[in-house]
C-alpha cells in the first residue's frame, strides 16, 4: 500500500477494558507520529518515535497509555482500562524525518468506549 | 495552551467565491507552516505549506499569505467549489517532518 494504514477503523471498549491500535508506516518512513483528535477538534500530539527509538512521549494524557514500535516499522498505541474520556479518533503519521519531508496521515481509529 | 490559533471555527461561501482562514502563532521557532485538509472519516491530507523565507507561496487554487512580524498566516481559496467543503486545518512545526502543533479547524462548506 501507498498510504499509512491503521486498524482497526473502528473500535467500541467498554470501561475499563484494553484496546491495542495499530499503524503500518509509509516504507521506508523513519519517523511515526501518534495523534489523538477529538470530535469537532484539531489532532493533538501524543508520541514519537524515530525509527524503534521513542524520542518524545510528552503528549501520551496518562500512564494507561502506552505505544511501542519494536522493528522500527509497525507500531501499536495501547491503552488500558480505557475510560469515556478515551473517547476519540487515533491518528498515525509517518515522515522520512528529513526537513522537507512532510507528515502523511492515516485515516485513523474510531474508538469508542462505553 | 493553544500555541496556534485558528478562525474562523465554521465559513460559508457560495461556489466561486474566496474562503479565507486565518491562524496565528506564539512560538517563534516554529519554521514550517501547513495547512492540512480533512473530509469526514479520512486523515489529514497536506494541501499547502509555507516557510518564513517567503511571504506568499501559490499552488493552483490555493494561496498561503505569510506574515512573520505577525506571526500569523493564512489561506486563501479561489473559485471555491462544492468538493473543497472540507475541516481545514493550520499546524506549525520546527521542520517539516516534526511534531505538528494544530489549530482547532475551520469548517469550510461551499454553497452551489
Amino acid at each position: 500500500g501507498a498510504g499509512v494504514s491503521q486498524s482497526p477503523r473502528y473500535k467500541v471498549a467498554k470501561r475499563g477494558q484494553d484496546v491495542a491500535l495499530r499503524c503500518d508506516p509509509i516504507s521506508g518512513h523513519v519517523s511515526l507520529f501518534w495523534y489523538q483528535q477529538a470530535l469537532g477538534q484539531g489532532p493533538e500530539f501524543l508520541t514519537y518515535f524515530q525509527n524503534e527509538a521513542q524520542l518524545d512521549k510528552s503528549g501520551l494524557p496518562s500512564d494507561r497509555f502506552f505505544a511501542e514500535r519494536p522493528e522500527g516499522s509497525v507500531s501499536t498505541l495501547k491503552i488500558q482500562r480505557t475510560q469515556q474520556e478515551d473517547s476519540a479518533v487515533y491518528l498515525c503519521a509517518s515522515s522520512l524525518a528529513d526537513s522537507s519531508s512532510p507528515l502523511h496521515f492515516g485515516n485513523g481509529t474510531r474508538l469508542t468506549v462505553t | 495552551q493553544q500555541q496556534v490559533k485558528q478562525s474562523p471555527q465554521s465559513l460559508i461561501v457560495q461556489k466561486g467565491g474566496i474562503s479565507i482562514i486565518n491562524c496565528a502563532y506564539e512560538n517563534t521557532a516554529f519554521d514550517y507552516f501547513p495547512w492540512y485538509q480533512q473530509f469526514p472519516g479520512k486523515g489529514p491530507a497536506l494541501l499547502i505549506a509555507i516557510r518564513p523565507d517567503v511571504s506568499e507561496k501559490k499552488e493552483g487554487r490555493f494561496t498561503i499569505s505569510f506574515n512573520k512580524s505577525a506571526k500569523q498566516f493564512s489561506l486563501h481559496i479561489m473559485d471555491s467549489q462544492p468538493g473543497d467543503s472540507a475541516t481545514y486545518f493550520c499546524a506549525a512545526s520546527n521542520n517539516a517532518g516534526n511534531m505538528l502543533t494544530f489549530g482547532g479547524g475551520t469548517r469550510l462548506m461551499v454553497k452551489p
